[in-house]
């Protein structure tokens, strides 16, 4: 069965540094998301993706977060100087048809900043 | 502000009883409703995904809808030791573009 790939699965960074989280969404979706999850919390969306741009953000997706489609198969988010509360579990998600059809959602990068 | 609420539990069932998980939502403009399965540590599972009112079946899974109470529904009959794990209510608004907003979760627990 088709699979979103996150790499890494476990990243320790210090504050103040960048870091960059990778996804490799299933090839024929035409969708893509990332959410995080604070440790004990909800499921929370941060952005999606469509034709190569932006479609929606949330509130928490501020100016310290980018997102990237590097090449046909990457699919990326920066956060640009790590705060503490950035530490979560970030999910990447690719839908075929968005619409509500239902994500496939990847393992998830455990992102820990120290 | 759009808000999924769901109780946190947890739920204690017996095994091969069923289980009968509960949300209610704000946003009377959601549009589509799905339950997810989650694993501690582990990413969100689709189990369901359901759109009109009443109640759509797969397997030992009924999920329901009834948008006049904005209330959502998960009944797993049957439950197994492996249906433990918390249970994730979102709703969508708009499209495809738009982010999914999810519940806490229902912790469930099958008691062998």
């Amino acid at each position: 069965e088709p699979e979103v790939t996150q790499t890494p699965s476990h990243q320790v960074t210090q504050m103040g540094q960048e870091v960059i989280l990778r996804c490799v969404p299933i090839s024929n979706h035409l969708y893509f998301y990332w959410y995080r999850q604070i440790l004990g919390q909800k499921v929370e969306f941060l952005v999606s993706f469509y034709n190569n741009e932006i479609s929606e953000k949330s509130e928490i997706f501020d100016d310290q977060f980018s997102v990237e489609r590097p090449d046909g198969s990457n699919f990326t988010l920066k956060i640009r100087s790590t705060k503490l509360e950035d530490s979560a579990m970030y999910f990447c998600a690719s839908s075929e048809q968005g619409l509500g059809y239902g994500y496939t959602f990847g393992s998830g990068t455990r992102l820990t900043v120290v | 502000q759009k808000e999924v609420e769901q109780n946190s539990g947890p739920l204690s069932v017996p095994e091969g009883a069923i289980a009968s998980l509960n949300c209610t939502y704000s946003d009377r403009g959601s549009q589509s409703f799905f339950w997810y399965r989650q694993y501690s540590g582990k990413s969100p599972e689709l189990i369901m995904s359901i759109y009109s009112n009443g109640d759509k079946e797969d397997g030992r899974f009924t999920a329901q809808l009834n948008k006049a109470s904005q209330y959502v529904s998960l009944l797993i009959r049957d439950s197994q030791p492996s249906d433990s794990a918390t249970y994730l209510c979102a709703a969508l608004s708009g499209g495809g573009a738009d982010g999914l907003t999810f519940g806490k979760g229902t912790h469930l627990i099958i008691q062998p």
